[in-house]
């Protein structure tokens, strides 16, 4: 039971442009969402969060976008830079739980 | 501050063998969560501990697997008997009454 869904495995864009990466959750108690980045050999670092009562957080390049109607948010890198290249992973969390549910990752490649 | 310390950073072992992944949450931090990351499941929690009491070790996969935290500064994840199966990244991460958490840089475990 995948409660946190990345459907696409891999995007490729190219440098200056924008990156969308997407992510869908079934569990309708979900309240809080966070986005993580994670280089190679590396731990995964906290890039940007968003409420269930917001639809949108922006912070830098970085906006997330929550349609809870749909279950689904997305992650918007703008522009984007070849220092993004990375795996993101999408996750959910409910009612104050610190019980991270994460998606299996989507692996962006920022062409220059 | 050094973050999130774990060891040892690369563990090969043959398969029966007992291992024993420490890790260090940085100083303040009051949860501490094991993960273990694969490519057919992605990254997946198997317990969590909040002032060094275990909240939630649901995600345990079998009693091959016991986790510890004596103290607010250590913590251990032990497999015992190693199995081929268990070859895995494994993550520990801290957190201070927060969503985020901050990751090490992981455990690459080689059963053999």
């Amino acid at each position: 039971d995948q409660q946190v869904k990345q459907n696409s495995p891999s995007l490729s864009v190219q440098e200056g442009r924008i990156s969308i990466l997407n992510c869908d959750y079934t569990n309708s108690m979900f309240d809080y969402f966070l986005w993580y980045k994670k280089y190679p050999a590396e731990g995964p670092t906290f890039l940007i969060s968003i409420s269930s009562i917001k639809d949108k957080n922006e912070d830098g390049r970085f906006t997330v976008f929550l349609n809870k109607s749909a279950k689904h948010l997305s992650l918007h890198i703008v522009p984007s830079q070849p220092g993004d290249s990375a795996v993101y992973f999408c996750a959910g969390t409910q009612g104050g739980s610190e019980k991270l549910v994460f998606g299996k990752g989507t692996k962006l490649t920022v062409n220059p | 501050d050094a973050g999130v310390i774990q060891s040892p950073r690369h563990e090969v072992t043959e398969m029966g063998q007992e291992v024993t992944l420490r890790c260090k949450p940085i100083s303040g931090h009051n949860s501490l969560f094991w993960y273990r990351q694969t490519m057919m499941r992605g990254l997946e929690l198997l317990i969590y501990f909040n002032n060094n009491v275990p909240i939630d070790d649901s995600g345990m996969p079998e009693d091959r697997f016991s986790a510890k935290m004596p103290n607010a500064s250590f913590s251990t994840l032990k497999i015992q008997p190693s199995e081929p199966r268990d070859s895995a990244v494994y993550f520990c991460a801290s957190s201070f009454d927060r969503y985020e958490q901050y990751f090490g840089p992981g455990t690459r475990l080689t059963v053999t």
